[in-house]
């Protein structure tokens, strides 16, 4: 089974607007973290953002949130204003704690954004 | 900037060839991972090392194999190589094995022709 599910393969957005980036996940563990990464066509993995199961708040970095819903599973990425560089494929992991995890991070299939000007 | 730092940027070889890919961890991570990732198989782990052990295998082939020396440095090699295998080989670390994120270097493009 998926452990982490992106069901946008391709996304698109207006300069300025913002756009939301879905992932939903699959564990029984209760210690766990939830990422998020960028691709730019260059290649390079960029760490975006961290969420931890234990959080009370959303994490926020600059124009990222994370839009964390526990009950949900769904740890949604939401990028304000984008810009034209935000352009990129973006990938959503877990990494679970805790008894019986492996602390190797899962990663989802990605999302495709494509910021319009 | 991530800190890690992965050696060769482009690797262009023939089948049957072996290679050798190279990674430094940020200062101060004891954790190293490796990652390959393709266009119809995603991101996939391969192997971890903690501090100069191995910690866990993923879907790593018997033909390649991993070190981490004292220094934290890590080697991927890769041997009798296929077409198949032309990829993007990821190396990432973290200070620890637990739920942090993991930063990867900017990864090693290998073409095998």
């Amino acid at each position: 089974a998926q452990k982490i599910t992106q069901t946008q393969p391709g996304m698109f957005v207006q300069e300025k607007e913002a756009v939301t980036l879905d992932c939903t996940y699959d564990t029984s563990d209760p210690s766990y973290g939830l990422f998020w990464y960028k691709q730019p066509s260059s290649g390079e993995m960029i760490f975006l953002i961290y969420q931890g199961s234990y959080d009370q708040q959303n994490a926020t970095e600059g124009r990222y949130s994370l839009n964390f819903q526990k009950a949900r599973k769904s740890a949604n990425l939401v990028i304000s204003a984008s810009q034209l560089g935000d352009s990129a494929m973006y990938f959503c992991a877990m990494r679970e704690g805790g008894s019986g995890g492996s602390y190797i991070p899962t990663f989802g299939r990605g999302t495709s954004l494509i910021v319009h000007p | 900037d991530s800190g890690v730092t992965q050696t060769p940027k482009h690797l262009i070889t023939a089948t049957g060839q072996r290679v050798t890919l190279r990674c430094s961890p940020r200062s101060g991570d004891l954790s190293v991972y490796w990652y390959q990732q393709s266009l119809d198989q995603g991101l996939q782990f391969l192997i971890q090392y903690y501090n100069g052990e191995e910690r866990a295998k993923g879907n790593i082939l018997e033909r390649f194999s991993a070190q981490q020396f004292p220094d934290l440095h890590s080697e991927l090699n890769l041997s009798s190589l296929e077409l198949g295998d032309s990829a993007l080989y990821f190396c990432a670390s973290s200070a620890t094995q637990k739920t942090e994120a993991l930063h990867f270097g900017n990864g090693t493009r290998l073409t095998v022709t």
